[in-house]
């Protein structure tokens, strides 16, 4: 589930080597997720998202697997480049129709080694 | 298509000054969402609007905030007689329907610094 913390998770990555971004979710309610990447100072940006009905998407250089027995979603990213310095954030939404509220983890900050 | 757009970018306001954050969502997007970051943490959920309606403001503290989405214009994120504890970054949302499936698209962010 979400924590609040001072410091972010950090993963740090050589160029060309695939990351994997982990996020534990609280709410076995939640029946879609998605992924955002955040550069500093700009707002999040739509990665890929999946639905509770799925184990697995595919996108372009990114796979995100979804564990509903561990409430676990994992973000993949195959030949990690620079420009894939940000943080990561894994959003979950649980509230059903008529409203749209998204409940977001606090983040991994990946850094890619050139 | 140009995309979520927010203004201004950054704002600093005194202590009990008023700050006013505007969105205008995505062409096509009649549903807009306001969200707080506070440093190094995730998005915390605000406020949901359709025009001229307020549909979800859960996520809103009761007192000093606000928020509208009239017919005309953008959606406008109020906030009264700030205090150092309001400074943050709001985000504005909009996606064409909600529920899953409609992709949520966000802008790039108001930096709000209360002095």
């Amino acid at each position: 589930g979400e924590s609040v913390g001072l410091h972010l998770p950090t993963l740090s990555v050589q160029e060309g080597d695939n990351s994997i971004i982990n996020c534990a979710y609280s709410n076995s309610a939640s029946d879609y997720f998605i992924w955002y990447k955040q550069e500093s100072g700009k707002g999040p940006q739509f990665i890929i998202d999946i639905r509770s009905n799925m184990d697995k998407r595919q996108g372009q250089r990114v796979t995100v697997l979804l564990n509903k027995t561990v409430k676990h979603l994992s973000l993949q990213i195959a030949a990690t480049q620079p420009g894939d310095s940000a943080v990561y954030f894994c959003a979950e939404d649980h509230s059903g129709a008529g409203s749209y509220q998204l409940t977001f983890g606090k983040g991994t900050k990946l850094s890619v080694i050139p | 298509n140009a995309g979520v757009m927010q203004n201004p970018r950054h704002l600093v306001r005194r202590r009990g000054q008023e700050a006013r954050l505007r969105c205008s969502p995505m062409k096509g997007h009649s549903h807009v969402y306001w969200y707080r970051q506070l440093p190094e943490e995730g998005l915390k959920f605000m406020v949901y609007l359709q025009k001229e309606n307020i549909i979800d403001e859960s996520g809103m503290p009761k007192e000093r905030f606000s928020a509208e989405f009239p017919k005309e214009g953008p959606s406008i994120l109020r906030i009264q007689q700030v205090v150092r504890g309001d400074s943050a970054a709001y985000f504005c949302a909009s996606s064409r329907g909600d529920g899953p499936g409609n992709t949520i698209y966000f802008g790039e962010g108001s930096w709000l610094t209360v002095v």
